[in-house]
């Protein structure tokens, strides 16, 4: 399994821009790339992935390095909600295996009004 | 939006006691998971489960856990006799496929089991 490297903590302002960053440098070709965000008292909650180019939905978008060691979870403008714990996971494509997440530590997301 | 439902949220329950969790994933859902997080620590998996049988399952899933799918609905997790280190809050994960399409896991939002 690829080894995760992620800030902490972050701080970020309301209704600013933050990113994310996470080290993945074991990463095999075939990993996508996952984000994970866990809310206070919740379960964990999908965010976003991706393989190779960078992603965009509704939530975030993912920016992915070049050589895939790296990638950027981008909240374009944080609210209040965004407040959590984000978690990036890679996670192997094998045909007909099951996909287990393996959670690391995350970085613990505060946003101030 | 669909989502994933555990009951009971929060169970409490005397060491050697049998538990069991419940959970109602997204109904078109094939794959369905159970981690736990004791607290303060981190989301780990337990055990993967598809066409009515275990497809993966962890170290931490030993002999006295078990999961069952009894009707078309419910999928429950089995903790036969609770021990103080089974305290933390489970939860129940679903996704539409597994393997190779990398389809998201939707979360419940969690048991909490305390252990007494």
């Amino acid at each position: 399994d690829a080894k995760t490297t992620q800030p902490n903590s972050m701080e970020s302002n309301e209704e600013e821009p933050v990113h994310l960053p996470c080290n993945h440098s074991t990463i095999s070709g075939t990993d996508y790339i996952h984000w994970y965000r866990q809310l206070p008292s919740q379960g964990p909650e999908y965010v976003i992935h991706g393989l190779t180019s960078n992603v965009n939905n509704r939530m975030a978008s993912l920016a992915i390095a070049e050589d895939r060691k790296s990638s950027t979870l981008i909240l374009h403008r944080a609210t209040l909600r965004d407040a959590a714990v984000y978690y990036c996971i890679p996670l192997g494509s094998y045909g007909g295996a099951t996909n287990k997440l393996i959670f690391g530590t995350g970085t613990l997301l505060a946003v101030q009004p | 939006e669909p989502e994933v439902t555990q009951t009971p949220s929060h169970q409490v329950t005397q060491m050697g006691q049998e538990v069991i969790l419940r959970c109602v994933p997204i109904s078109n859902h094939l794959y369905f998971y159970w981690y736990r997080q004791i607290l303060g620590q981190k989301v780990e998996f337990l055990v993967s489960f598809y066409n009515n049988e275990i497809s993966e399952k962890s170290e931490i899933f030993d002999d006295q856990f078990s999961v069952e799918r009894p009707d078309g609905s419910n999928f429950t997790l089995k903790i036969r006799s609770t021990k103080l280190e089974d305290s933390a809050m489970y939860f129940c994960a679903s996704s539409e496929w597994g393997g190779i399409d990398n389809q998201p896991q939707h979360f419940g939002d969690g048991t909490r089991l305390s252990i007494l």
